[in-house]
């Protein structure tokens, strides 16, 4: 079955400097990935969706990757911020719905 | 853009009790919407797809006669946690899915969820 991973359960940055998160697949070729944004006690919020057939995103201080062979996205936040501390989740569409990564909650330490 | 609205946001309720929670489109139509439950610092794990006019589709390991799902317009969907015990307690979540499907993210919003609390 598909299996999506991301593999830091939570991650400390300091203030200013780059968050990378990492998003790992088995099991699957998507045609698309996307990330979220969760806090606590709210449902997911969309930041970004990538195609099979583009090999980065951006938007704003958020950047994100797409490996197919290497079945892994990379998801940036540069000039990070206390206020960008949530969790972030990778998630993908195996067929007409969507399954989400545990998700990696990051801190930014001021 | 896009806005789910998941009524209530917390609830509280007696073992043995059924609870409604429901989820509505409110600028779009969904054929489709999905129910999600959290547990605490886990990720969103899918208990059932329903699509408008049909029976749910449940996940595995998933009871269809504890969980109720009916789907009876494009901008509506309920989830009924029927005898609800301790165990229930979570963090429930709907995403409906935009007919139009050429929205950013491919039509997918997500409700800001239910707290639900079994004592």
């Amino acid at each position: 079955s598909q299996k999506i991973e991301q593999n830091s359960e939570a991650l400390n940055i300091q203030e200013g400097k780059t968050a990378t998160l990492t998003c790992n697949y088995t099991n699957y070729s998507p045609a698309y990935l996307q990330w979220y944004r969760q806090d606590p006690g709210r449902g997911p919020v969309f930041l970004l969706l990538i195609r099979e057939n583009e090999k980065e995103k951006r938007k704003e201080r958020l950047k994100v990757t797409f490996d197919t062979t290497l079945k892994q996205s990379l998801f940036h936040i540069t000039a990070s911020q206390p206020a960008d501390s949530a969790t972030y989740l990778c998630a993908l569409d195996p067929g007409d719905k969507i399954i989400f990564g545990k998700g990696t909650r990051l801190h930014i330490l001021p | 853009g896009a806005v789910v609205s998941q009524h209530p946001s917390r609830v509280i309720c007696k073992s043995g009790t059924s609870v409604k929670i429901e989820c509505r489109s409110l600028d779009f139509q969904a054929t489709t919407m999905f129910w999600y439950r959290q547990f605490p610092k886990q990720s969103l794990m899918l208990m059932a797809t329903s699509n408008e006019g049909s029976k749910a589709t449940y996940e595995q390991g998933v009871e269809k006669d504890k969980f109720l799902i009916n789907h009876a317009s494009l901008t509506l969907s309920t989830l009924t946690v029927t005898s609800a015990h301790p165990e229930d307690s979570s963090f429930y979540i709907c995403s409906a899915r935009d007919i139009d499907r050429s929205t950013t993210n491919y039509g997918y919003t997500f409700g800001s969820g239910t707290r639900l609390t079994v004592v």
